[in-house]
C-alpha cells in the first residue's frame, strides 16, 4: 500500500513566522490530498493537487505538487493562532479511490 | 458547503454491546467511508461504500460491519463491542471516483 511520510512530526513556530511540511510518498503520487485537524475533532479538506508541479494557494497557505509527484509541501505564510492543529496528507491508492494518509503534524504557534 | 453529520461525538458502551455509529451526508455523494484514528496508528479504513447496498471491506474490517440501504446514510455496526475497539470513528463521504474526502466531526467512543 502507499506509504506516506510526514515531516516534521510536530513543531512550535512563533506567530508571524512562516513554516512548512513535507509529505514523501514511496510511490507516484495520482492525487495528494491537505487536510487539517482540530485536537479531537474531524479533519477540514484544504487543498488537492493532481499535476506534476502544481502549486495552490488559499488564504496564506501554499501546497506544491514536484514535478516527479513524489513530494508534496505546504506552506504557511506569517502563521497565526488558527494555524495550530495536526496538518494530515492523504494519497490517492493507485487502483483506486480509497485514500493513504500520514502520520500528521503537529503546529502549534506561540503568541 | 458540504455537511457530514455524525450522530454522536462522545459514546459510552459496554463489553459485548451492539453499537452503531451513524453519519448521514447531505450532497449527494456516491462514496462513503469510515475510519478510525488511534495515536501512533494513523487513520486506518474500515469499510467503504460507493453506492446503495454496495460495501467493500478497508484496511481493518474485522469486528465491524456496515449498512448503507440510502445514499446519505451510511452506518458502522460493532457487532460485539470489545475494549480494542476504544477509538475515534470519523465518517467522510465524497462525490465520486478521485475527490476530496469531507468528514464529519468525529465520535469519540469508549468501550468499558
Amino acid at each position: 500500500s502507499q506509504e506516506l511520510e510526514q515531516s516534521p512530526q510536530s513543531l512550535i513556530v512563533q506567530e508571524g513566522k512562516n513554516l512548512t511540511i513535507n509529505c514523501t510518498s514511496s510511490k507516484t503520487l495520482y492525487g495528494l490530498y491537505w487536510y487539517k485537524q482540530k485536537y479531537g475533532e474531524g479533519l477540514i479538506f484544504l487543498m488537492m493537487l493532481q499535476k506534476g508541479g502544481e502549486e495552490k494557494s488559499h488564504e496564506k497557505i501554499t501546497a506544491k505538487l514536484d514535478e516527479k509527484k513524489q513530494q508534496s509541501s505546504l506552506h504557511i505564510t506569517a502563521s497565526q493562532p488558527s494555524h495550530a492543529g495536526i496538518y494530515l496528507c492523504g494519497a490517492d491508492r493507485t487502483n483506486d479511490y480509497k485514500l493513504s494518509f500520514g502520520a500528521g503534524t503537529t503546529v502549534t504557534v506561540r503568541a | 458547503d458540504v455537511k457530514v453529520t455524525q450522530s454522536s461525538r462522545y459514546l459510552v458502551k459496554r463489553t459485548g454491546e451492539k453499537v452503531f455509529l451513524e453519519c448521514v451526508q447531505d450532497m449527494d455523494h456516491e462514496n462513503m467511508f469510515w475510519y478510525r484514528q488511534d495515536p501512533g496508528l494513523g487513520l486506518r479504513l474500515i469499510y467503504f461504500s460507493y453506492d446503495v447496498k454496495m460495501k467493500e471491506k478497508g484496511d481493518i474490517p474485522e469486528g465491524y460491519s456496515v449498512s448503507r440501504e440510502k445514499k446519505e446514510r451510511f452506518s458502522l455496526i460493532l457487532e460485539s463491542a470489545s475494549t480494542n475497539q476504544t477509538s475515534m470513528y470519523l465518517c467522510a463521504s465524497s462525490l465520486r471516483g478521485r475527490q476530496p474526502q469531507h468528514f464529519g466531526d468525529g465520535t469519540r467512543l469508549s468501550i468499558l
